[in-house]
């Protein structure tokens, strides 16, 4: 089992539509969570972390269920520039070590 | 100004050579690190080190060495390159470790070996 899963998708919504990513962790040490998001042919770049209670930043909200090992992220009033693929990363005790989910590919249409 | 910079961009190279990747970051971070990304977009660790200090070896072969000269600068040196080295390599790079500090990306590495 890997240790971060993700609906690889893609996922196709038009343009001004709510989108919800999940993903499910397997450590339970597990000690910080990420969303990253990666374009095509690019590498990968911080899009917002996850904290327990929630936050939010513009279209898009990040929510963090512990008990569960789950996490996801609402985008909102989705925009073309919205479509790439959405890394979900736990960060495990010790040294920053981060580990990536496959990813969720997001294509908005107009 | 580059933030997290790698050369070659791109490398075509045949079975059984040797090959290095330079990584150098500007951001004064301490800690950088070597991943890799394979065919199916799975982006997975292999090194990082902390101000020139191995911290992070993940199972690599041997073949896979990593250099730091300087906490700035994090080389990736490949020996006898077989046919599924054939991934992108990213080099990063965060601030000190512990507490949830991003972690910066360079452009990465594509490496095609024939």
């Amino acid at each position: 089992r890997k240790e971060v899963e993700q609906d690889p998708g893609p996922f196709n919504v038009p343009e001004g539509a709510t989108v919800a990513f999940n993903c499910t962790y397997s450590n339970s040490a597990s000690q910080s969570f990420f969303w990253y998001r990666q374009d095509c042919r690019k590498e990968p770049k911080l899009l917002m972390s996850v904290y327990s209670s929630g936050n939010e930043d513009g279209r898009f909200t990040a929510q963090l269920n512990r008990a569960s090992q789950y996490i996801s992220l609402l985008i909102r009033d989705s925009k073309l520039s919205d479509s790439a693929t959405y890394l979900c990363v736990v960060m495990n005790t010790g040294f920053q070590k981060l580990v990536f989910g496959t990813g969720t590919r997001l294509l908005v249409s107009p | 100004d580059t933030a997290v910079s790698q050369t070659p961009k791109y490398l075509v190279t045949q079975m059984g050579n040797d090959k290095s990747i330079k990584c150098e970051q500007n951001l004064g971070h301490d800690t950088m690190y070597w991943y890799k990304q394979d065919s199916k977009k799975f982006l997975k660790i292999m090194f990082s080190y902390n101000n020139k200090e191995l911290i992070i070896n993940e199972t690599v072969p041997n073949r896979f060495s990593p250099k730091s000269p300087d906490k700035a600068h994090l080389n990736l040196h490949i020996n006898s390159l077989e046919l599924g080295d054939s991934a992108v390599y990213f080099c990063a790079s965060s601030q000190d470790a512990g507490g949830t500090y991003e972690q910066y990306f360079g452009p990465g590495t594509r490496l095609t070996v024939t």
